[in-house]
């Protein structure tokens, strides 16, 4: 069974930063594209950043282009977003999660929460 | 990026009775090169991860009960629980995987009348 584990979540600052992480296992981890995806306190699910298997191509949500950066050790079997200039609005709980390509997300983490408040 | 509008917001149906969601998108998710729609339906529960139920807008995934089915094509899709159950309290979520960005609907809430 697929596993994803996201840890790094924490209360932040406005203007901080932390760097998230998400273990994968029980799947070959380099052969599929990687995503973040976020959920503010009572809200929907928005899409935040992805990465290609291999790491060479990159892409966010226009939210959070320059602040965050999506990266990958296909070594260690490891996802992490590295978030900059943290705002209030970026509080939410950060799910990695897994697709297959031209296909749903068909496994998430059980997600860890940020919160940005002073 | 195409926009998923779900109604209604929220609903409340008594156990056993059908409950309807309905997705709309911004734009066609019909892939002409395999001839399906590339769209999904998620269930999540309080404190708990999104779970697909549906995909390809109509193919159940394994494990999940045959009361839930969806339909439609191209813009229009439905989601049905034909006959609800206390355990199918959650949100609903509509999901196209039809082009980058990955979008999702706003969400709809399903309670117990």
């Amino acid at each position: 069974e697929v596993h994803l584990v996201e840890s790094g979540g924490g209360l932040v600052p406005p203007g901080g930063s932390l760097r998230l992480s998400c273990v994968a296992s029980e799947f070959t981890f380099r052969s599929y594209t990687m995503y973040w995806v976020r959920q503010a306190p009572g809200k929907g699910l928005v899409w935040v950043s992805r990465i290609t298997g291999d790491g060479s191509t990159t892409t966010y949500a226009d939210s959070v282009k320059g602040r965050f950066s999506i990266s990958r050790d296909n070594a260690k079997n490891t996802l992490y977003l590295q978030m900059n200039s943290l705002r209030a609005e970026d509080t939410a709980v950060y799910y990695c999660a897994r697709a297959p390509l031209g296909s749903p997300f068909d496994s998430w983490g059980q997600g860890t929460l940020v919160t940005v408040s002073s | 990026d195409i926009v998923m509008t779900q109604s209604p917001d929220s609903l409340a149906v008594s156990l056993g009775e059908r409950a309807t969601i309905n997705c709309k998108s911004s734009q066609s998710v019909f892939h002409s090169s395999n001839d399906k729609n590339n769209l999904a339906w998620l269930q999540q529960k309080p404190g708990q991860p999104p779970k697909v139920l549906i995909y390809w807008a109509s193919t159940r995934e394994s494990g999940v009960p045959d009361r839930f089915s969806g339909s439609g094509s191209g813009t229009d899709f439905t989601l049905t629980i034909s006959s609800l159950q206390a355990e199918d309290a959650a949100v609903y979520y509509c999901h196209q995987y039809y082009t980058a960005p990955r979008t999702f609907g706003q969400g709809t809430k399903v309670e117990i009348k």
